[in-house]
Formats: structure tokens, sequence, C-alpha cells
């Protein structure tokens, strides 16, 4: 159980154009969902928090404009990446949380966004 | 803000070795989890512990948490190829609707 996927699982695009990102809890229902971004050999960075039909939490220094978040479902939350530069290029993780009290979050295998 | 800091950031070890992994943090932890990532992949959780002193054992993994609550240990036994990959301590807070803060990772290398 506890299954989040993601797709794409990779996507290039040309600089200036939109990206959206989606991410799935397959098997419950995620009250909560989270989108962290990864650069190569780093650890996660948390960008935004989103709950289910209310708007997203963004992390200081996360331009809420350029990050489009959506939660419209309890299963389902997207990421579009919007007017991207390839200093956007990077790895995108999603995860879920289902029960609000629970301290766990489980994690999509995340989407490599290469802008070029 | 809260910190928490790993050490070492790098380890490569021959198959069949011990090691260790540290977290400590700034603050007291909300709720400690430990994760391996592999690459192109998302975290995988290992463990979640709350209570301080606590010490939990996956197969070859032992975690431990400090008494105050600010620090913590992985250990691996006898460690294997497949035990390569980026670890993470992560704090959950739960106050702040259960994000989670990373540590900077430690990059595991074992070599068969």
């Amino acid at each position: 159980g506890a299954v989040v996927s993601q797709h794409p699982s990779w996507v290039i695009c040309k600089s200036g154009t939109s990206v959206k990102i989606e991410c799935r809890s397959l098997d419950f229902q995620a009250t909560t969902m989270f989108w962290y971004r990864q650069f190569p050999k780093q650890s996660l960075m948390l960008m935004a928090t989103s709950n289910e039909g209310s708007k997203a939490t963004y992390e200081q220094g996360v331009e809420k404009d350029k990050f489009l978040i959506n939660h419209a479902s309890l299963t389902l939350s997207t990421l579009t990446v919007t007017s991207a530069h390839p200093e956007d290029s990077s790895f995108y993780i999603c995860s879920a949380r289902g029960q609000a009290g629970s301290y766990e979050q489980y994690f999509g295998p995340g989407t490599r966004l290469t802008v070029t | 803000t809260q910190l928490l800091e790993q050490s070492p950031q790098f380890l490569s070890i021959q198959e069949g070795e011990n090691l260790t992994v540290y977290c400590n943090s700034s603050s007291v932890f909300s709720s400690l989890q430990w994760y391996r990532q592999e690459p192109g992949e998302g975290p995988v959780l290992l463990v979640t512990v709350v209570t301080g002193g606590e010490v939990k054992k996956l197969k070859r993994l032992t975690f431990q948490f400090g008494d105050a609550r600010k620090d913590s240990s992985l250990h691996i036994t006898a460690a294997q190829p497949g035990d390569t990959g980026l670890y993470l301590c992560a704090d959950s807070l739960y106050n702040q609707g259960g994000k989670l803060i990373f540590g900077q990772g430690t990059e595991l290398s074992v070599k068969p």
C-alpha cells in the first residue's frame, strides 16, 4: 500500500514553454501533498505544501507564479512550471501524507525536467 | 530555522565493512525519519522514531535516537553493494502540516 506515482518520469522542454507534472496517490487519499526539488548530489528542498481544495503554501524564495500547484482532489496534485528556463532543470519529487496526524509521507519516483 | 547536519557527507567502503552515519539537529526533533534514496528515484522511508533513547532495528540497520531527541545515528552492519545510496535524515514537523526538513544527506558507496 501507500503508492505514489508521478507522470511524466522525465520531460525535455524548450525554454519559455510550460510543463505540467502530475502526482497521484494510488491506493490512499492524500489530504496533503508536498513538492520538492532536488539538484544533483544534493538533498531535497521543499517547495510547497498543498492541501486538497485550498491554495498551496509556498516556502520562502519559491515563486508561486512560476510554480503553479493545484490539488483538486484527494488523489491528485499537479505542479506546473511556467515559462521554463534552463535553471529550472531539476529533479522534482512529490510526496503524499494520508491521515492527519500521521508522521509518514510517501514519495513519488520523481520527474526529471530538462529545459533546453 | 531548524538545521539538520549529517556526517559524513560521503562514504566509500568495501563490502562487509560496518559504518555509522550521524544526524544532528539544531533543535529538538518532532519526529525523526531516515530515508534511503537511489539515483533517479524518490526517497524510501526506512524508519520513524519519536521517543528519546529509542533504538530500532531493520535487518542489518540499527537506528538510535538520542535521549535529548536532537541527534540520531544509523549503523549498518556488514554493508552490501545494495546498501549504496543517499541516506537522508529528516524531521517531520507535525505543527507545520507534517512538512519535512531534510539533512544534506550522506552518499554511501559500497564496493564489492
